[in-house]
C-alpha cells in the first residue's frame, strides 16, 4: 500500500525558476511531513518540514504548503539554482516511523 | 556539525553470508532506525529502536534481520543470510527525544551488494 504519493518523477527548470513537488498521503495519523534532499550516493538529508496545525512555512528559498482536508502538502523551490539539482522526497510521520514518497528528480539548467 | 556516520560504505558478499552493518548515531540521540533503498527506489523504514529494545519494525524486518546497541554509541544492523534481494543502501538515522523525535538525520549509507 503506497501511503505516500509523489508527483511528478521528475522535472526540469531553469535557474531561477520555481520548482513545485507535489504529495498526498492516506493515513490520517500522519502528523510531521518532513521533505529530503539526497545527492547521489549520499543518504537523504532533512530540507524542511511542517506540522499539520500550520498550513505553510518557509524557510530560505525553500516552502512547503499543506493542506489537512485535501490530505495534500508540496515543496516549492523559489529561484532554483544549479545546487538545486538532487531527488527530492516527501515523507510522512507517524509513531516515530517515516514514510517515503517516491522521489522527484530536479534538474536545473543554468 | 554533527552528524550520523556509517561503516562501510560499501560491501560486497556472497549469497548466504552474514553481514554487519554499523552505524555511530549523533551522540545524544535515544531513538536509531534502519531504512533501505534499493536502487532507484523509495526510502523503506525497516526498524525503529529506543530504550535497547525494538518499538517498531516493518514487514520487510523478518527473522533474518536483528538490530543491536552493543555499546554507548553503536548500533548495529545484521542479516543473517543474505538474499539476492537484500542488495540495497542502507541507511541509519537517529533522532533527539528532547529536539522532535520524529525529526531523524540520516546518514551516508552503507551499499550492500550480494552476489
Amino acid at each position: 500500500q503506497q501511503q505516500v504519493k509523489q508527483s511528478p518523477q521528475s522535472l526540469i527548470v531553469q535557474k531561477g525558476g520555481i520548482s513545485i513537488i507535489n504529495c498526498a498521503y492516506e493515513n490520517t495519523a500522519f502528523d510531521y511531513f518532513p521533505w529530503y534532499q539526497q545527492f547521489p550516493g549520499k543518504g537523504p538529508a532533512l530540507l524542511i518540514a511542517i506540522r499539520p496545525d500550520v498550513s505553510e512555512k518557509k524557510e530560505g528559498r525553500f516552502t512547503i504548503s499543506f493542506n489537512k482536508s485535501a490530505k495534500q502538502f508540496s515543496l516549492h523551490i523559489m529561484d532554483s539554482q544549479p545546487g538545486d539539482s538532487a531527488t527530492y522526497f516527501c515523507a510522512a510521520s507517524s509513531d516515530y516511523k517515516l514514510s517515503f514518497g517516491a522521489g522527484t528528480t530536479v534538474t536545473v539548467r543554468a | 556539525e554533527p552528524e550520523v556516520t556509517q561503516t562501510p560504505s560499501h560491501q560486497v558478499t556472497q549469497m548466504g553470508q552474514e553481514v554487519i552493518l554499523r552505524c555511530v548515531p549523533i551522540s545524544n540521540h535515544l531513538y536509531f532506525y534502519w531504512y533501505r533503498q534499493i536502487l532507484g527506489q523509495k526510502v523503506e523504514f525497516l526498524v525503529s529502536f529506543y530504550n535497547n529494545e525494538i518499538s517498531e519494525k516493518s514487514e520487510i524486518f523478518d527473522d533474518q534481520f536483528s538490530v543491536e546497541r552493543p555499546d554507548g554509541s553503536n548500533f548495529t544492523l545484521k542479516i543473517r543470510s543474505t538474499k539476492l534481494e537484500d542488495s540495497a543502501m542502507y541507511f541509519c538515522a537517529s533522532s533527539d527525544e528532547r529536539e522532535q523525535a520524529d525529526t531523524q538525520y540520516f546518514g551516508p549509507g552503507t551499499r550492500l551488494t550480494v552476489l
